[in-house]
């Protein structure tokens, strides 16, 4: 199993809304709803803002949303902000045969 | 709330071992419905996860990194480490420890591993000869 395809970057304005993909495998995303994101600004540690695919732990701002459809799953932002700007990564249960835990790559959203 | 704290060499030798521990505080590490994993992210790159170790010591591990890693807990101390052998510099990274959910339904759980929460603020280990 390889790592999950996310964008290199994405780009919004303050206010606009902005959609980050996660393209896994019928043998991951496409099986399992144990999707979840990260946010990770430069110098700290990822905070999960989205689990289980559509779930946001307390705290963490109705801003973010989750989804998905297929082998794909996907992170919308609205209302951007100036301190959502960060690096964004999608992570999947893998199944129970080799490789249980896949992050995708990572995509670095710049609030313009 | 739960806290995790990484400790370990900052420096290690070419072809040597990194050895990690990560310390569990306001919390125990003696639950049923979590893992504690290893992740490490290379200057400037992605997230890899290393492999996730529960309470009673049942391990899963990456492939690529399987031959190297062993990951053990201590209980008695709230700890959990990390063993990579044979480390070449594009070992180099920063290692984080987290704790993570599993899929759990009544009170029988799967091994389906999930979410990291909360993490560790991370260990820069550099590998140089």
């Amino acid at each position: 199993q390889s790592a999950l395809t996310q964008p290199a970057s994405v780009s919004g304005s303050p206010g606009q809304s902005i959609t980050i993909s996660c393209s896994g495998t019928s043998s991951d995303v496409g099986v399992y709803n144990f999707v979840s994101w990260y946010q990770q600004h430069p110098g700290e540690a990822p905070k999960v803002i989205i689990y289980d695919v559509t779930k946001r732990p307390s705290g963490v701002s109705n801003r973010f949303s989750g989804s998905k459809s297929g082998n794909t799953a996907s992170l919308t932002i609205s209302g951007l902000q100036a301190e959502d700007e960060a690096d964004y990564y999608c992570c999947s249960y893998g199944g129970s045969n080799t490789l249980k835990v896949v992050f995708g790559g990572g995509t670095k959203l710049t609030v313009l | 709330q739960l806290q995790l704290q990484e400790s370990g060499p900052g420096l290690v030798k070419t072809s040597e071992t990194l050895s990690l521990t990560c310390t569990v505080s306001s919390g125990s590490i003696s639950s049923n419905n979590y893992y504690w994993g290893w992740i490490r992210q290379p200057p400037g790159k992605g997230l890899e996860w290393i492999g996730s170790v529960s309470y009673s010591g049942s391990t899963y591990y990456n492939p690529s990194l399987k031959s190297r890693v062993s990951i053990s807990v201590d209980t008695s101390k709230n700890q959990f480490s990390l063993n990579l052998r044979s480390v070449t510099a594009a070992d180099t990274a920063v290692y984080f420890c987290a704790r993570q959910s599993q899929y759990c339904s009544g009170d029988r759980c799967y091994a389906v591993l999930s979410w990291f929460d909360p993490w560790g603020q991370g260990s820069l280990v550099t590998v140089s000869s």
